[in-house]
């Protein structure tokens, strides 16, 4: 069945440094990806999201791409903010999962002033 | 304002005593779910529902029911809750279901224990 794999957190960073966090994703057909992120006492909310391959999902100075030929799509930002100190979830649906939604187990961000 | 409201936020019970999870939406959603969280599982469905009186399974169903009568309720029973369905629960919506690429809107959760 369809997966979705993160890198383990936390993850501490200093402000104004580069942030990767890496997803990579197991599916068949061609699902959709998003990044989804939740702050301190919320509920989830999306950041950006992808629906074909070699799309480019963009908000608030993060990116990420569809890779298809990788199955990945790794959310960057150039220069965090201790305001982005959350967890961040990669999440697919769609292809052949059907009306299904599958998550990550989420990464914790640290950002320090 | 456009939201997911769950009730109750936090709920102490104990074991066997029947439980309903509120889930309500004020955007005229088609779509909605159900998930849980817990630590390093990320979130897992329960279940989701297309339109009113269509349901199914998610990955983790077991112990668990739901109903659609409504378009913008979906409440989440717990027949007979167990310790093991401790966790935080979470509601979401959207607002069609057309292959996959649709943004979920999500409640604030709801927290529960279960001794």
């Amino acid at each position: 069945g369809n997966s979705v794999t993160q890198m383990e957190g936390p993850v501490t960073l200093s402000e104004e440094a580069f942030l990767t966090i890496n997803c990579t994703y197991t599916a068949t057909g061609y699902p959709s990806l998003f990044w989804y992120v939740q702050y301190p006492g919320e509920g989830l909310q999306l950041l950006l999201k992808a629906t074909k391959a070699d799309d480019k999902g963009s908000n608030k100075g993060f990116e990420a791409t569809y890779r298809k030929e990788t199955t990945s799509f790794h959310l960057e930002k150039g220069s965090v903010q201790v305001s982005d100190s959350a967890v961040y979830f990669c999440a697919l649906s769609g292809g052949t999962g059907g009306f299904k939604t599958i998550f990550g187990a989420g990464t914790r961000l640290f950002v320090k002033a | 304002e456009a939201q997911v409201t769950q009730n109750p936020r936090y709920l102490i019970t104990v074991t066997g005593k029947k439980l309903t999870v509120t889930c309500s939406q004020n955007m005229n959603h088609e779509y909605m779910s159900w998930y849980r969280q817990d630590p390093g599982l990320g979130l897992r469905q329960i279940y989701y529902s297309m339109n009113v009186e269509v349901t199914d399974k998610g990955d983790v169903p077991e112990g668990y029911k739901v109903s659609r009568k409504e378009k913008r309720n979906f409440p989440l029973i717990l027949e007979s809750p167990s310790p093991n369905q401790t966790s935080l629960y979470f509601c979401a919506s959207s607002l069609v279901w057309t292959g996959g690429g649709e943004t979920q809107y999500f409640g604030p959760g709801t927290r529960l224990l279960v001794l």
